[in-house]
C-alpha cells in the first residue's frame, strides 16, 4: 500500500471511552502532522513530529495524547472526549520539517463522532 | 492577525465552464498551497508555489506576492472536479513546516 493511510476511517465513541487513530505512512517521510477539521472552520494543526520527536503542540487539551514510535508510524489516543471534539481528524506526512517549501501529503482522515 | 480568506465560498457550475477561485493573505509568506478536498475528506496536494504560476492539466494556479493574492483556475470544468478547494500558507519567519488554512470554497460542477 502506498502513500498515507489512516484507521479506522470511522469512529464513534462515548465520552469515557478510550480509542486510538493509528497513522501510516509509506513515504519514506520523516516528519508526520495531525490535524483537526471541524465544520465551517480551517484546519487546525494539532502536532507535529519530526524524526519521531514532537516539536509541536499546538495548544491542544491533554485528552488527545499522541505517540509516535518510528518516523512511519503516528497514534493519536482519545480518552475522554467531548462532544465538540467531533471532527474529522487527518494525519500528514512531509519528507522533513524545518525546511521551506516541504509539501505535505494527507492521509483519508477519520471521521471522529463523540456521543 | 495572521489569515487567509478565500472567495467565493461556494461555487455553482455548468460542465464546461471556467472556473477562478481567490485566495488573499495578510502577510509575507515563502509559499502557497492549493489543496482539493472531496467529500469523504481526503485531502490532496495540487500546487505549492511561491512565485509565478504552474499548470497541471486544467488546473492553473498563479501568484502575485506583490499583492498577496492568488488564483486557482480550472478550464473546462467537469463534475468530477467537484470538491472543496482550501488555500494554505506558510508565512515567512514562521515555522517553516506550519501552514495556514482558509476556509475553503465549496464548487459544484453540474451536468
Amino acid at each position: 500500500e502506498t502513500g498515507v493511510t489512516q484507521t479506522p476511517r470511522h469512529l464513534v465513541m462515548g465520552m469515557t471511552n478510550k480509542k486510538s487513530l493509528k497513522c501510516e505512512q509509506h513515504l519514506g517521510h520523516n516528519a508526520m502532522y495531525w490535524y483537526k477539521q471541524s465544520a465551517k472552520k480551517p484546519l487546525e494543526l494539532m502536532f507535529v513530529y519530526n524524526f519521531k520527536e514532537q516539536t509541536e503542540n499546538n495548544s491542544v487539551p491533554s485528552r488527545f495524547s499522541p505517540e509516535c514510535p518510528n518516523s512511519s508510524h503516528l497514534f493519536l489516543h482519545l480518552h475522554t472526549l467531548q462532544p465538540e471534539d467531533s471532527a474529522l481528524y487527518l494525519c500528514a506526512s512531509s519528507p522533513r520539517s524545518g525546511i521551506d517549501y516541504n509539501e505535505q501529503f494527507f492521509g483519508p482522515g477519520t471521521r471522529l463522532t463523540v456521543l | 492577525k495572521n489569515e487567509v480568506e478565500q472567495s467565493p465560498q461556494n461555487l455553482t457550475a455548468q460542465e464546461g465552464e471556467f472556473i477562478t477561485i481567490n485566495c488573499s493573505y495578510s502577510v509575507g509568506i515563502s509559499a502557497l498551497h492549493w489543496l482539493q478536498q472531496h467529500p469523504g475528506g481526503g485531502i490532496v496536494s495540487l500546487f505549492m508555489l511561491s512565485s509565478g504560476k504552474k499548470k497541471h492539466g486544467r488546473l492553473i494556479a498563479t501568484i502575485n506576492i506583490q499583492e498577496k493574492h492568488s488564483s486557482l483556475h480550472i478550464t473546462a470544468s467537469h463534475p468530477r472536479d467537484s470538491a472543496v478547494y482550501i488555500c494554505a500558507v506558510r508565512y515567512s519567519g514562521g515555522s517553516n513546516y506550519k501552514l495556514t488554512f482558509g476556509k475553503g470554497t465549496l464548487l459544484t460542477v453540474n451536468p
